[in-house]
């Protein structure tokens, strides 16, 4: 059964960075793009970007250019959410989330559970 | 950049038909896929494509896209169904999502 395990939660002060990270199991990882989004406590889901778990490459959301970095590790089927210059804005709960395609579009199938932030001085 | 909006609630009797709108520009132009989130949970999609139900989810959950809106309806609501619903299309590489509906069933 698809699985996407998520590290555990996190503190950080603000300036610090943060990584989270996303092992994928079930299927062939390199096969799907993999996203990740986040939610803010108490609002909605917000979108920072996704990786070509093959290719490397990457698109990022607008509001998060620059300060986010999606990696992966193919051999161990691992992606990677590093943000920094963290501020309290940045406190939510990170989500990774397993992208399918099928004619005509692609969804977001399979979600982790999410990696709990706490950016506080 | 490309937007789409949602009303942040929606109120529905047990039993009832809920309606939850997504509105974009021309949004009937592109995919649209709608995603349940309940307190606590990491969320589920219950349409794709517009229209598609993915296995599992129950038959009462459909969804439409026309001109400048997409609307997800859920017939015959249960308590179960009280969630928050999110609206997701693309703008190019890049995902959309809607600000979310707080569906309540009362």
């Amino acid at each position: 059964q698809v699985q996407l395990v998520q590290s555990g939660p996190e503190v950080r002060k603000p300036g610090a960075s943060l990584k989270v990270s996303c092992k994928a199991s079930g299927y062939t990882f390199s096969d799907h793009y993999t996203h990740w989004l986040r939610q803010a406590p108490g609002q909605g889901l917000q979108w920072m970007g996704r990786i070509d778990s093959y290719g490397g490459g990457t698109t990022y959301g607008q509001r998060f250019q620059g300060r986010v970095t999606i990696t992966r590790d193919t051999s161990i089927g691992t992606a990677y959410m590093e943000l920094s210059g963290l501020t309290s804005d940045d406190t939510a709960v990170y989500y990774c989330a397993r992208q399918v395609c099928t004619v005509g579009t692609c969804y977001l199938d399979y979600w982790g559970l999410g990696t709990l932030v706490t950016v506080s001085s | 950049s490309y937007e789409v909006t949602q009303p942040p609630s929606v109120s529905v009797s047990p039993g009832q038909t809920a309606t939850i709108s997504c509105s974009g520009d021309q949004l009937g132009y592109k995919a649209v896929s709608w995603y349940q989130q309940k307190p606590g949970q990491s969320p589920v999609v219950v349409i794709y494509m517009d229209t598609k139900r993915p296995s599992g989810i129950p038959e009462r959950f459909s969804g439409s896209n026309s001109g400048d809106t997409a609307t997800l309806t859920i017939t015959g609501t249960q308590a179960m169904d009280e969630a928050d619903y999110y609206c997701q299309t693309w703008d190019s590489s890049t995902v959309v999502l809607g600000g979310g509906t707080k569906l309540t069933v009362l």
